[in-house]
């Protein structure tokens, strides 16, 4: 079964730091991953995705993440970390599609960002 | 980019009542809807599987008599919370899958059971 972990579930930097959210995925098959930001009250925002292709994908406000097959890991980064991004990170992983044609979203347990000002 | 709209954002009511939530596609058609259910400070839990003119597929320890989904169109399902009970208090997120497989996410419903 697919599934994704994220092994903190707070982590904390300096504004202007670099960041790090990390997650590591299991799956079956090629791998389709997905990184979401959730403000307070809110939806999930998509930040990026990884399909195939480069290893390293660029997503929104300046967010990328690396695509690390052998350590089976799709860590979220961002040079240098800004207050609004305090957030909610969600990993996701999409699963095996179904017999309606329907592919379900397998979530991480969520890391909540704090950058410290 | 494709957008999924949610309706209402935010709704209070009281218990033993029911609350029917929306979630549009506005502007891709999607076959396949999603509900989930988040508590706060925790991830999101899938509920169901929701596919125009069929039945929904709901997980495990879902109550489907109690959660009603309905399909009805490419761009459009919805959410009914009967007998609503403070315990159904929690923010619900919709999402829809497109064409390519991919979901797009709504903005989510914050509901209140007093």
């Amino acid at each position: 079964a697919q599934s994704v972990a994220q092994p903190e579930d707070q982590v904390n930097v300096a504004e202007g730091n670099p960041l790090t959210v990390k997650c590591t995925y299991s799956v079956s098959g090629n791998p389709y991953l997905f990184w979401y930001v959730q403000y307070p009250n809110r939806g999930l925002q998509f930040l990026l995705k990884y399909i195939t292709g480069d290893n390293l994908v660029k997503g929104s406000y300046g967010f990328e993440a690396e695509f690390n097959k052998s350590q089976t890991s799709f860590h979220l980064k961002k040079p240098s970390a800004l207050v609004s991004d305090s957030a909610l990170y969600f990993c996701a992983v999409r699963d095996i599609g179904g017999d309606s044609g329907t592919y379900k979203y397998i979530f991480g347990t969520g890391t909540r960002l704090k950058v410290l000002a | 980019g494709a957008v999924v709209s949610q309706h209402p954002s935010r709704v209070i009511c009281k218990s033993g009542t029911s609350v029917k939530i929306e979630c549009r596609s506005l502007d891709f058609q999607a076959t396949t809807m999603f509900w989930y259910r988040q508590f706060p400070k925790q991830s999101l839990m899938l509920m169901a599987t929701s596919n125009e003119g069929s039945k929904a597929t709901y997980e495990q320890g879902v109550e489907k008599d109690k959660f009603l989904i309905n399909h009805a169109s490419l761009t459009l399902s919805t959410l009914t919370v009967t007998s609503a009970h403070p315990e159904d208090s929690s923010f619900y997120i919709c999402s829809a899958q497109s064409s390519y497989n991919e979901q797009f996410f709504g903005p989510g419903t914050r509901l209140t059971v007093l």
